[in-house]
């Protein structure tokens, strides 16, 4: 079966630090793969989408950034984090095989910066 | 550019009574439409998904979904809310191509003993 893995659960960085957070799904190939932020517990934000490695399409500019090494890795960056970076990010996949359409999220990372 | 309306911040439901949550969208094509249901500080689950075929869709936890094509609506319906289904839910929509998948603001489920 498929899982999909993010971490950290929780972060606290402060205002200027750099911002890894790493997404890896196991047990299917080729998959897209999204990154969305959530404020205040509401709306969903597409940041970043992913058809393959190497392939980013941005949706938001921003202080974000984002890589695909790998067929199942997502890797969401900063290179200095802003206040209004905080947030609740999280990460999914999803295929385009018939009866397989919906996403897959991952259970989060609220980043609070500081 | 397609898009997700859920035009209710927050309902309030008795527990026991039927509820709807609305949902409306845009998209070029044939829609693939789908709810989700978060918990606090937690992902999205899935709860069903309507790709094509019947316009009544049952999913997860006895939730349901009507699609709508004329009116463009796929509003969630249950026949008897339990307060555990107090939670955010969210709508989303697909096009053609498949990439993009698109959010509504989510709308906040209260169901009250």
């Amino acid at each position: 079966s498929q899982t999909i893995h993010q971490w950290p659960a929780t972060l606290v960085q402060p205002v200027g630090s750099p911002l890894s957070l790493e997404c890896t799904v196991e047990g299917t190939s080729n998959p897209n793969l999204y990154w969305y932020r959530q404020a205040a517990g509401r709306g969903l934000q597409l940041l970043f989408y992913s058809v393959g490695i190497g392939q980013i399409s941005s949706e938001v500019p921003q202080n974000l950034s984002a890589s695909r090494p790998q067929d199942r890795q997502f890797i969401l960056s900063s290179k200095k984090l802003l206040l209004s970076d905080s947030g609740f990010y999280l990460c999914a996949w999803s295929v385009l095989r018939q009866g397989l359409s919906e996403a897959f999220f991952g259970q989060g990372t609220r980043l609070t910066v500081v | 550019a397609q898009s997700v309306a859920q035009p209710e911040d927050q309902v309030n439901v008795a527990e026991g009574n039927p509820l709807t949550v609305k949902c409306t969208y845009s998209v070029s094509g044939n829609p693939y439409l789908f709810w989700y249901v978060q918990y606090p500080n937690r992902g999205l689950q899935f709860l069903l998904k309507y790709i094509t075929g019947d316009n009544l869709v049952k999913g997860s936890y006895g939730f349901e979904a009507e699609f709508n094509k004329s009116q463009t609506s796929f509003h969630l319906k249950k026949p008897s809310a339990l307060v555990s289904d107090s939670a955010l839910y969210f709508c989303a929509v697909r096009d053609s191509a498949g990439n993009m998948l698109t959010f509504g603001g989510g709308t906040r489920l209260m169901v009250k003993p």
